[in-house]
């Protein structure tokens, strides 16, 4: 079974940055494609970004919203995925989710709350 | 920010069928497969269909799923109590390079 566990969530001010971290298990962790999306209080979901598996070059996309301030990377040996964010804006605050990409997006966590308030 | 449009709510008494539309365009879901997800409050969202009509291991063949141009559908059979969730639509925007997703729609059984 899928399980993608989110953490590292927390409050922090305008301009600063936050590491969130997914834990996965249940798949071959080194050869899938992970991702984040986020949900803003009171509105839809919106696609952050993803890595590819090592066969596929670890590379990465963002949405143009976070493009330049968010990174996403991996480390296979303890079979997770980050989310580096950097230059926080007060639109940044959601609930981010990690995902499991399979036939489009197949799993996804529970999500961690981020606020972003001075 | 969500591209793909669906009703706010859809319902039906039990054992009724209920369908839920999910509008795109020409960039997405004209172009794209389309996946189905139930969402209940506090858990984390359940793939119900994947590739416009296929089912993952688990999921009951009481939902299902179609796509016509521009547009997709899930059909949830036989509704039961248990089915009152959120469900939402998620395919691929090749104009915007990201995945794109449905407004959601509350189903409820009355």
């Amino acid at each position: 079974e899928v399980q993608l566990v989110e953490s590292g969530g927390g409050l922090v001010k305008p301009g600063g940055s936050l590491r969130l971290s997914c834990a996965a298990s249940g798949f071959t962790f080194i050869s899938a494609w992970m991702g984040w999306v986020r949900q803003a209080p009171g509105k839809g979901l919106e696609w952050v970004g993803r890595i590819r598996g090592k066969m596929d070059g670890e590379t990465t996309e963002y949405a143009a919203p976070v493009k330049g301030r968010f990174t996403i990377s991996r480390d296979d040996s303890k079979n997770t995925v980050h989310l580096q964010m950097d230059s926080l804006k007060i639109e940044d605050t959601a609930v981010y989710y990690c995902t499991f990409e399979k036939v489009l997006i197949d799993s996804w966590g529970q999500g961690t709350l981020v606020t972003v308030s001075s | 920010q969500s591209v793909l449009t669906q009703p706010p709510s859809a319902s039906a008494t039990p054992g009724q069928r209920v369908t839920i539309s999910c509008s795109g365009s020409s960039s997405n879901i004209g172009r794209n497969i389309v996946n189905w997800y139930q969402w209940r409050p506090g858990t984390a969202p359940k793939l119900l269909i994947y590739s416009n009509d296929q089912w993952p291991s688990g999921v009951p063949d009481r939902f299902s799923g179609s796509k016509s141009g521009t547009s997709a559908s899930l059909a949830i059979s036989g509704l039961q109590s248990e089915d009152e969730a959120d469900y939402f639509c998620v395919t691929w925007d090749d104009s915007l390079n990201g995945y794109v997703f449905g407004t959601g729609t509350k189903v409820t059984a009355l």
